[in-house]
């Protein structure tokens, strides 16, 4: 049982380079999230999912889009990468939201856009 | 929209003390809070869920207490160990899904 993973671990990016952050996860979660965490303001939610096929938008949105296709994976891409992007990723899943709910996290992925 | 502070930024303290990490929201209606701990480098671990219908929650050497009508949530640590040493995170869950505090910077030292 692996939990959470993230594809990468650390990438680096010249502005206007596109990718995509992988995220899976084999605990059967429904919900699965897209964090952004940069120094001084803590963890900020880009995007969420509520079950496969479905996607909301988070506190930070713009300049993100993401897919789950498949209920294990969540992708979060960048179309045309930019230097406010250079942060650290984390993806985090939770089988409920509400009164139960935990969130699992992955290790993180590091992206430095130059 | 719901703020969430965590007072201290940092925390130095020697081995064997017992510590208590303080958490506020703005916004009262939450589903739960939980305290997360992060090594550097390292993603988040889940220490402790308090439901909004619970006053606080154990683990170990870990309380969590939580005061949903004044805002507020503690952590107490007992007998404060070097591997105690880590950014500890406060977040609540209510109409949107988790709120994070910025985190306690918690350094132990032996």
């Amino acid at each position: 049982n692996a939990g959470v993973t993230q594809t990468p671990k650390f990438r680096v990016l010249k502005t206007g380079q596109s990718m995509t952050l992988l995220c899976a996860q084999d605990m059967n979660h429904e919900y699965m999230y897209w964090y952004r965490q940069d120094p001084g303001m803590g963890l900020r939610l880009i995007h969420y999912s509520v079950g496969e096929g479905t996607t909301a938008k988070g506190e930070v949105p713009d300049g993100y889009n993401v897919s789950r296709l498949k209920k294990q994976n969540f992708l979060l891409g960048l179309e045309s990468a930019a230097p406010s992007q250079t942060s650290v990723y984390f993806c985090a899943s939770s089988f409920i939201r509400g009164r139960g709910e935990t969130q699992y996290f992955g290790p993180g992925t590091r992206l430095l856009v130059l | 929209k719901q703020e969430v502070t965590q007072i201290p930024a940092a925390l130095s303290v020697p081995e064997g003390e017992n510590l208590v990490l303080n958490c506020s929201f703005t916004d009262s209606a939450i589903y739960n809070l939980q305290w997360f701990r992060q090594d550097p480098g390292k993603g988040l671990t889940s220490l402790l869920l308090i439901q909004s219908s619970q006053r606080e929650q154990t683990s170990g050497r870990l309380n969590a207490s939580l005061d949903k009508s004044s805002g507020r949530s503690t952590l107490y640590i007992a007998a404060s160990q070097p591997g105690d040493s880590a950014t500890y995170l406060c977040a609540v869950s209510g109409n949107t899904p988790l709120v994070f505090g910025k985190g306690t910077r918690l350094s132990v030292i032996a």
